[in-house]
């Protein structure tokens, strides 16, 4: 069972559009959502992220939206950049147990960016 | 920092082989987890540590698996014996903390293919 999901295996736009990736989430108990980028033969890292009481963060290129009521976030990058070209995964934070937090993450997008 | 650091980079096995996986996490980092990542599933979170004491290791798909942390700056990830359906890209990642907000920082991963 999938507790955050990227149904878009891929995406392709053209260098200087904007690239719009999605993600939803079921589990309500989410409250901390982050994306993470990877490029091939290396691990993810992090990217942006955005708390529950917010619905919007911005880091340069970078913005991320969530609807809590939709459970649903996105991340825009504009412009977009051949060198933004890797797989983005969406990850969500939940206590499980105690005081610990779980990350959980979706399957990943491969987003291709043209020139 | 030289950051998480995966060993070896690629493994390729055979069948019934014992595989060890091993990790060196970021220096000072309290948490230690071991991820896989396949395309059915993306990345699943099979184990983690704090104070190198397993925490939850309710991913470990079967007994088949085993992870160690015998200090806080060696992890081993143990599959005996290997199938072909272990096939997978394995991550380590650390982290310092395990709040809401923490990051992980991911190593480079290990191509394992089990023939």
């Amino acid at each position: 069972d999938q507790q955050v999901k990227q149904n878009s295996p891929s995406l392709s736009v053209q260098e200087g559009r904007i690239s719009i990736l999605n993600c939803d989430y079921t589990n309500s108990m989410f409250d901390y959502f982050l994306w993470y980028k990877k490029y091939p033969a290396e691990g993810p890292t992090f990217l942006i992220s955005i708390s529950s009481i917010k619905d919007k963060n911005e880091d340069g290129r970078f913005t991320v939206f969530l609807n809590k009521s939709a459970k649903h976030l996105s991340l825009h990058i504009v412009p977009s950049q051949p060198g933004d070209s890797a797989v983005y995964f969406c990850a969500a934070s939940a206590k499980s147990g105690g005081s610990n937090y779980k990350l959980t993450f979706g399957k990943g997008t491969l987003l291709t960016v043209n020139p | 920092d030289a950051g998480v650091i995966q060993s070896p980079r690629h493994e390729v096995t055979e069948m019934g082989q014992e595989v060890t996986l091993r990790c060196k996490p970021i220096s000072g980092h309290d948490y230690l987890f071991w991820y896989r990542q396949t395309m059915m599933r993306g990345l699943e979170l099979l184990i983690y540590f704090n104070n190198n004491v397993p925490i939850d290791d309710s991913g470990m798909p079967e007994d088949r698996f085993s992870a160690k942390m015998p200090n806080a700056s060696f992890s081993t990830l143990k599959i005996q014996p290997s199938e072909p359906r272990d096939s997978a890209v394995y991550f380590c990642a650390s982290s310092r903390g395990q709040g809401w907000n923490e990051k992980l920082f991911f190593g480079s991963g290990t191509q394992l293919s089990v023939l």
